[in-house]
């Protein structure tokens, strides 16, 4: 069975600075896919990022980018320049299989001070 | 496009009643997907379906059923409401096939069992 590791239940950052929130997984498979799904007080879950396992580069999509460390089992995220709206839940997803169904961790409650 | 649009967004039942939480997407989506999110706690899933008549068991599927007659709706089904179903139900639909695909989120259902 598959699990996702978030170990640190709250974590904050002074706006502007630069915070990476971490995630470990389990598997056995050798192709599957991470995500990284932020959950604002409004309950809509949104995508943030993603990476396919067989690729080496790390997935980047503007502030935010994923340090993947595949033999490590390891999928950190790091907030750059954080902003008031990045205060919000965040999760770490993993999926693997045609069904594509998400194993989530239990998350991180990420604040931004200030 | 509207996405995936839920109902009703909350529902406070009595012990033993039963009800359906609707779910509907716009996208053409073929993957379909019910998870449940107890407090603090990341996403399980309950049910998913991979297309119009065929339906399968997530990680806590007891005490719920789910039909897929269209590509559009999945709805879930509560029979005989217990406490241990309070919780935010989300629905979540995706493209077919084994890949990267994000799952699009619905708003969520908020449901008290009281």
């Amino acid at each position: 069975a598959q699990t996702v590791t978030q170990s640190q239940p709250e974590m904050s950052v002074q706006e502007a600075e630069t915070v990476t929130l971490s995630c470990t997984y389990d598997t056995s498979e050798s192709d599957y896919y991470l995500f990284w799904y932020k959950q604002p007080p409004s309950r809509q879950m949104i995508l943030v990022i993603r990476q396919e396992a067989y690729k080496q580069q790390n997935a980047t999509e503007n502030r935010f980018s994923v340090n993947f460390q595949k033999a490590a089992k390891s999928f950190s995220l790091k907030i750059s320049d954080s902003q008031l709206g990045d205060a919000a839940m965040y999760f770490c997803a993993f999926s693997t299989g045609a069904n594509s169904k998400l194993t989530f961790g239990k998350g991180i409650t990420l604040s931004v001070r200030p | 496009n509207a996405g995936v649009t839920q109902t009703p967004k909350f529902r406070i039942l009595k012990i033993g009643q039963s009800m359906t939480l609707q779910c509907t997407q716009d996208m053409n989506h073929n993957y379909m997907y019910w998870y449940r999110q107890d407090p603090g706690m990341g996403l399980k899933l309950i049910y998913y379906s991979v297309g119009a008549g065929i339906t399968d068991k997530g990680e806590v599927p007891n005490g719920y059923n789910v039909s897929r007659s269209t590509t559009e709706d999945f709805p879930l089904r509560l029979e005989l409401a217990a406490p241990s179903q309070t919780s935010v139900y989300f629905c979540a639909s995706r493209l077919a096939g084994e890949g990267i695909y994000e799952q699009y989120f619905g708003p969520g259902t908020r449901l008290t069992v009281t």
